[in-house]
């Protein structure tokens, strides 16, 4: 089974409106986090924001929030007020285990997420 | 943040043969992580480095294909061994960074190599 799952291969937003990513991540550890990157076209990966599983709040970064639901597995990126630059691929990844540096990061296939004029 | 630089930036290879790549990081990481993006695809981890020991290698890949030193504690490289055009992919290297709140909560990736196997 897939640890995680992002079920939009694709999405357009309008230039200045909030978008949502939806990912959800299996795991039966009790600690663990969750990240979320940008992909442009030249292929670098850029870390935009990070969950912990015993975070209270939801984390935020400038305009990109992620919304846990801890009791559904999921933590979807929001990006408010979207940027012709934030056209790119998106991906959601999962650290499992106690701790942290592990450093093995599970992905998630990939949203590509294109803004439009 | 950590800085993290890679060369070469992209490469065209014929098969057989064999490319190095190397990872330099601005400040000293415990580990270091080597992570493989073929075409359309996501990322996955070939092994993780320690400076001082053997690299551990994860399910599929082996040393033979994959081998990496890890000298000291900025530097590493990842050598591609008897390229197949299956090989074509971007490699990136990671590492952790001590971001707010701790070590593990974030980790940052280098520019990654191009690499096609002709």
């Amino acid at each position: 089974a897939q640890k995680i799952t992002q079920t939009q291969p694709g999405m357009f937003v309008q230039e200045k409106e909030a978008v949502t990513l939806d990912c959800t991540y299996d795991t039966s550890d009790q600690s663990y986090g969750l990240f979320w990157y940008k992909q442009p076209s030249s292929g670098e990966m850029i870390f935009l924001i990070y969950q912990g599983s015993y975070d209270e709040q939801n984390a935020t970064e400038g305009r990109y929030s992620l919304n846990f639901q801890k009791a559904r597995k999921s933590a979807n990126l929001v990006i408010s007020a979207s940027q012709l630059g934030d056209s790119a691929m998106y991906f959601c990844a999962m650290r499992e285990g106690r701790g942290g540096s592990q450093g093995n990061l599970i992905f998630g296939k990939g949203t590509k997420l294109s803004v439009k004029p | 943040s950590a800085v993290i630089s890679q060369k070469p930036s992209r490469d065209i290879c014929q098969r057989g043969t064999s490319l190095t790549i190397q990872c330099q990081v601005d400040s000293q990481v415990t580990m270091m992580f080597w992570y493989r993006q073929q075409p359309g695809q996501s990322l996955t981890l070939i092994a993780t480095a320690n400076q001082g020991s053997e690299a551990t290698y994860e399910s599929g890949f082996v040393i033979d294909k994959f081998p990496i030193s890890r000298p000291n504690l900025t530097f590493s490289t990842l050598t591609v061994s008897n390229m197949s055009p299956e090989d074509s992919s971007i490699y990136l290297c990671s590492v952790e960074d001590r971001g707010r709140g701790g070590i593990g909560k974030t980790q940052y990736f280098g520019p990654g190599t191009r690499l096609l196997v002709l």
